[in-house]
């Protein structure tokens, strides 16, 4: 049973390109979380979705970031015209559900190995 | 807002030494994780605690729940190189996303 997976692992980008990062979920698993982490520190929430909607995109920057998670295909975090404070390592997480017994096995969150994003 | 503080920032000890380090909030949470991170990794998963009191074991990681749910503590025993890494807590609650800490930063040297 694969793990949850992202890709690229390394990604560079030049000011106001488009930047966009991959999240495949682990197998059985209908609910994708994105985070951002900055170096030294620890992780900030960006958005949450299920598919085909987003429930929580509380920690997204209003401008130029969008997530999707289509019926079909892994969640995609796109970064439009991205400048140098967008380079972070941009983790993806998934877990069975948000329901059921709060701490079950079921919206436990596994991470997938990052994205590093740089911005030259 | 929800607010997870862990302390210390940074701790580093010599193999085989014994540590603790601490999840505090001033929040409830229904359940409070732990992952591990190293470097150019993401985090991984240790434990989940939901019990008030509850203490839970893995290996020599000893992990407790306070028993108001706001608080959690990790101890290591006889602590080895390969416990290096970041240490996390993420606390949630009922309807509300997880928060996590700033981490604490463990290095253990040979």
């Amino acid at each position: 049973n694969a793990g949850v997976m992202q890709n690229p692992r390394h990604l560079v980008r030049r000011r106001g390109q488009e930047a966009r990062l991959r999240c495949s979920p682990m197998k059985g698993h209908s609910h994708v979380y994105w985070y951002r982490q900055l170096p030294e520190e620890g992780l900030k929430f960006m958005v949450y979705l299920q598919k085909e909607n987003i429930i929580d995109e509380s920690g997204m920057p209003k401008e130029r970031f969008s997530a999707e998670f289509p019926k079909e295909g892994p969640s995609i975090l796109r970064i439009q015209q991205v400048v140098r404070g967008d380079s972070a390592a941009y983790f993806c997480a998934s877990s069975r559900s948000d329901t059921g017994l709060p701490g079950s096995s079921y919206n436990e969150q596994f991470f997938g190995p990052g994205t590093r994003l740089t911005v030259l | 807002t929800q607010l997870l503080e862990q302390s210390p920032q940074f701790l580093s000890i010599q193999e085989g030494e014994n540590l603790t380090v601490y999840c505090n909030s001033s929040s409830v949470f229904s359940s409070l994780q732990w992952y591990r991170q190293e470097p150019g990794e993401g985090p991984v998963l240790l434990v989940t605690v939901v019990t008030g009191g509850e203490v839970k074991k893995l290996k020599r990681l000893t992990f407790q729940f306070g028993d108001a749910r706001k608080d959690s503590s990790l101890h290591i025993t006889a602590a080895q190189p390969g416990d290096t890494g970041l240490y996390l807590c993420a606390g949630a609650s009922y309807g509300q996303n997880f928060v996590f800490g700033p981490g604490t930063r463990l290095s253990v040297l040979p």
